[in-house]
C-alpha cells in the first residue's frame, strides 16, 4: 500500500516567517502534486513536479521533487496570512493519486 | 471552460435516507475520480472512470455507494440508506490522459447525515 506522510501536520507562525513542509514516502511516484485547500472547498493545484529534483518556483514557493522520486517538500518563504490553509501532497501511482495526511498551516499578523 | 463542478455544494440528510451528487468534468478530460474528505484528513480514493468505464473502486466503497458515468461526460455517485459516517466532503476531480496527467478538482459536495 503506498502511503505518503507529511510533517508537520500542524503549523502557527508570524507572518514573515519561512517554513517547509515535507512529503515522504518509501513508494516511488511518477509525478507528485501540492494542492492548497481552503475550508469547505476543493484543493487547488499549486504545482506538479515529475523529473527527479525537480525545483519548481511559484513566487515565495518552492517545490522541489527528490531525487528518488520518493519525496518532495514546499518552502515559504516570508510567509503571509494568505498562505494560511490546508497544503496537501498527492503522488501519482499507475493511475491514481495518493494524497497526504496535510499540513495544516496558520500565518499570524 | 468553468473547471470541474458539482451540485449541490451541501446536502443534509436523515439517516436512511439516498443521497446522489453530480460531478460535470472539464469537458475534454477522459478520467473522472471520486474522492472522500473527512475533517483534517487528506481526500480518500474511492472510485475512478476511464471514460463511460468504471476501472476501479476503493475497499471504502460499500455496496451502498454506487457511481455512474452513461456518456463519459457527467458522473454520479449516489449513497443508499445512509449513515452518520458517511458525512463528509466528496470530492471529483478530472484529468486527461496524456502529459503529466494533472488532477483538477470540483468545489466538493459537503454531506451531512443527521
Amino acid at each position: 500500500t503506498q502511503l505518503l506522510e507529511q510533517s508537520p501536520q500542524f503549523l502557527s507562525i508570524q507572518e514573515g516567517e519561512n517554513l517547509t513542509v515535507y512529503c515522504n514516502s518509501s513508494s516511488v511516484f511518477s509525478s507528485l502534486q501540492w494542492y492548497r485547500q481552503e475550508p469547505g472547498e476543493g484543493p487547488v493545484l499549486l504545482v506538479t513536479v515529475v523529473t527527479g529534483g525537480e525545483v519548481k518556483k511559484l513566487k515565495r514557493l518552492t517545490f522541489q521533487f527528490g531525487d528518488a522520486r520518493k519525496d518532495s517538500s514546499l518552502h515559504i518563504t516570508a510567509a503571509q496570512p494568505g498562505d494560511t490553509g490546508l497544503y496537501l501532497c498527492a503522488g501519482r501511482g499507475t493511475y491514481k493519486y495518493i494524497f497526504g495526511t496535510g499540513t495544516r498551516l496558520k500565518v499570524l499578523a | 471552460d468553468t473547471g470541474v463542478s458539482q451540485d449541490p455544494r451541501h446536502k443534509i440528510t436523515k439517516r436512511g435516507q439516498n443521497v446522489t451528487f453530480r460531478c460535470d468534468p472539464i469537458s475534454e478530460h477522459n478520467r473522472l475520480y471520486w474522492y472522500r474528505q473527512t475533517l483534517g484528513q487528506g481526500p480518500e480514493f474511492l472510485t475512478y472512470f476511464q471514460n463511460e468505464a468504471q476501472l476501479e473502486k476503493s475497499r471504502l466503497l460499500s455496496d451502498r455507494f454506487s457511481a455512474e458515468r452513461p456518456k463519459g461526460s457527467f458522473s454520479t455517485l449516489e449513497i443508499q440508506r445512509t449513515e452518520q459516517g458517511d458525512s463528509a466532503m466528496y470530492l471529483c476531480a478530472s484529468s486527461l490522459t496524456s502529459g503529466k496527467e494533472t488532477q483538477y478538482f470540483g468545489p466538493g459536495t459537503r454531506l451531512l447525515v443527521l
